[in-house]
């Protein structure tokens, strides 16, 4: 199957301080990619959905200026979690989907575990 | 709305042992149904699916069957390798995996 990476695979940081997370579908284009959010013992939460060139979708509840989505090329996908507090300590897994067509499928990356001290 | 709730782990089997994870789902409308697995430091990856009521998906030994009647989608593998410790996601969604809402995951340790 196509393989999704991302990276870093673990972050720790200050309270206040920005950190960025990539993902990259490493053997084909990937129009369509989703951020996820999973807390421990929970279920994986879709945050957003953003396809190439345009501004990401973001589902209920989730803050755009708080969780920046940038999908500015066919392979890569970056998350910005922004003056980052320890509430925000999660672990965040992207994917991503060769076309916007809901029938292809997605691939998923190995996530990554964000701490905010 | 959707939902999927699946059993908590860790479950922990020694080789050879039968596995069952339970999931149950609530959905409007007839969803597909999924099993993921994700091992350690991967991508979750789609381990076995059903499109409609009472099919049975099944891959790498693992089966599930999709029951309308008791909406629930339950995994099964008759014995277990220490190779399938791993965590198992339940999920239901349209046929092609997409517009997925997942369970909580459930840990399988399988021991030696």
């Amino acid at each position: 199957g196509a393989v999704v990476s991302q990276h870093p695979s673990r972050v720790i940081c200050k309270s206040g301080t920005s950190v960025k997370i990539e993902c990259r579908s490493l053997d084909f284009q990937a129009t369509t990619m989703f951020w996820y959010r999973q807390f421990p013992k929970q279920s994986l939460m879709l945050m957003a959905t953003s396809n190439e060139g345009s501004k990401a979708t973001y589902e209920q509840g989730v803050e755009k200026d708080k969780f920046l989505i940038n999908h500015a090329s066919l392979t890569l996908s970056t998350l910005t979690v922004t003056s980052a507090h320890p509430e925000d300590s999660s672990f965040y897994i992207c994917s991503a989907r060769e076309g916007a067509q809901t029938y292809n499928e997605q691939f998923f990356g190995p996530g990554t575990r964000l701490t905010v001290l | 709305g959707n939902s999927v709730t699946q059993m908590e782990g860790p479950v922990t089997l020694s080789e050879e042992a039968f596995l069952t994870i339970n999931c149950t789902y609530t959905a409007t409308g007839y969803p597909s149904l999924f099993w993921y697995v994700q091992y350690p430091g991967e991508g979750l990856q789609l381990l076995l699916k059903a499109t409609k009521a009472d099919d049975k998906g099944s891959n790498k030994g693992f089966e599930a069957t999709y029951r309308k009647e008791t909406t629930s989608f339950h995994l099964e593998k008759g014995s277990v390798q220490v190779s399938d410790s791993a965590v198992y996601f339940c999920a239901l969604g349209n046929n092609a995996g997409n517009m997925l809402t997942f369970g909580g995951g459930t840990r399988l340790m399988v021991k030696p």
